[in-house]
């Protein structure tokens, strides 16, 4: 069953606006994972944050981890029209093997 | 870095048919592969995990006699939806496990059209 849950569920801003997509989960998890995908594309791989890391960055992205809260958010600073596309968390949680559990994504639209 | 090669990225069939799809790791090996399904503007929903040279695990409510899945190499697993019907129409991704800090690697995903 779908573990991870994005809010919002749809974002419009303008070039340049920073993006915020949250994400909650419900299990201990090893690590999370966000991804982006292009509109009926495969999915590419952004970050992954381990459960013992608070934050991470890679060039605009910046994400954070609160384990106690269970929720994780992704910060797109200096937005720009190709960064159109859904975004998705999912989370690694040992049971009986590995497996990714992706959240319902966050539809981001920036305008130009 | 790691690719995952997935063929093809689109197929018609009829109704009754069964289609095969690819899912090939390029420059790695990969003894675990999953498959996901999506429905547009949903999110991806795990079918099974390909594990290589053994039976596939598949989640609750997935057919497995419907949905066959062979991992016969390390850089190669199939998934062949039998007798497709149109409500078996849907974009499939394949993805493998690239590294402890590299996350998953995804196929490029197929559009499969059941008529």
């Amino acid at each position: 069953s779908q573990q991870g849950e994005e809010d919002p569920q749809a974002l419009s801003i303008q070039e340049g606006e920073n993006a915020t997509m949250n994400c909650s989960y419900k299990t201990s998890i090893n690590n999370l994972q966000w991804y982006r995908q292009n509109s009926g594309r495969g999915l590419v791989h952004l970050i992954l944050i381990r459960s013992n890391e608070r934050e991470k960055h890679s060039g605009r992205l910046r994400v954070t981890l609160d384990t106690s809260k269970k929720s994780s958010s992704l910060l797109i600073t200096a937005s720009r029209a190709a960064d159109t596309a859904s975004y998705f968390c999912a989370t690694d949680a040992l049971t009986g093997g590995f497996k990714t559990i992706f959240g319902a994504g966050t539809r981001l639209f920036v305008k130009a | 870095g790691a690719v995952v090669s997935q063929h093809p990225s689109r197929v018609i069939c009829k109704s009754g048919t069964s289609v095969k799809i690819e899912c090939r790791s390029l420059d790695f090996q990969a003894t675990t592969m999953f498959w996901y399904r999506q429905f547009p503007k949903q999110s991806l929903m795990l079918m099974a995990t390909s594990n290589e040279g053994s039976k596939a695990t598949y989640e609750q409510g997935v057919e497995k006699d419907k949905f066959l899945i062979n991992h016969a190499s390390l850089t190669l697993s199939t998934l062949t939806v039998t007798s497709a019907h149109p409500e078996d129409s849907s974009f499939y991704i394949c993805s493998a496990l690239t590294g402890a800090n590299y996350g998953y690697t995804f196929g490029s995903g197929t559009r499969l059209t059941v008529v």
